[in-house]
């Protein structure tokens, strides 16, 4: 089993629809998760994080963890032609903070 | 401020041959990690420097592959000889914590 599974999609939406991203991992022992946001031909940046439990909201973004069913989420409000992206979860693994475990990212289109 | 600069963005090389790839980090970021992805394949954690000392080099795949990084500046990633099974994109990325790495856009390369 691997440790971080992220449906690939392509997930194609309108814009102003809400967003749900969705990742699951086996770890119990994972403490942060992180949303990367990567657009083609560049590389992964660094959306939000979260620690442990619960949620946390950066505009129009809110990243949620479930540590009980072990499930992350990041959804995205209102969403823009800009969002069209590959949104990656990533969690440090190895008892390490900084050696990231990686989803294999979901396309997002956003059509205006 | 400027990223992290990688070079060159691309590089086609036949089986055999040697590629060294550069990452410049962030100025002043002490950590700096290379990740690859290999086509169909998450991002994978290659190695970690803390300045120019090795801290974890557990996913460098095997003996072919060798990362310096001089004076704490930038690091170089050598393949050397290079298989087919090598061709994937490589990023670098660096941090002053070790949570939030920022990525390069990455090294296309291709091994025919």
């Amino acid at each position: 089993q691997k440790e971080v599974e992220q449906d690939p999609g392509p997930l194609s939406v309108p814009e102003g629809a809400i967003v749900s991203l969705n990742c699951t991992y086996s770890n119990s022992a994972f403490q942060y998760f992180m949303w990367y946001r990567q657009y083609s031909r560049k590389g992964p940046e660094l959306l939000m994080y979260t620690y442990s439990s619960g949620n946390k909201e950066d505009g129009r973004f809110t990243a949620q963890v479930d540590k009980s069913s072990k499930y992350i989420s990041l959804f995205i409000r209102d969403s823009q032609p800009s969002d069209s992206a590959t949104y990656l979860c990533a969690m440090p693994s190895g008892g390490s903070n900084y050696k990231l475990t990686f989803g294999k990212g979901t396309l997002l289109t956003v059509n205006p | 401020e400027a990223g992290v600069t990688q070079f060159p963005s691309h590089s086609v090389i036949e089986k055999g041959q040697t590629v060294t790839l550069r990452c410049d980090p962030i100025s002043g970021h002490d950590n700096l990690y290379w990740y690859r992805r290999v086509m169909g394949k998450e991002i994978k954690f290659l190695l970690h420097f803390v300045k120019e000392s090795k801290q974890d080099e557990s996913g460098m795949p095997n003996n072919r592959f060798l990362a310096e990084r001089t004076g704490g500046t930038y690091s170089t990633l050598k393949v050397q000889p290079a298989e087919l099974e090598d061709s994937g994109v490589y990023f670098c990325a660096s941090s002053q914590d070790l949570v939030t790495q920022y990525f390069g856009p990455g090294t296309r390369l291709l091994v025919l």
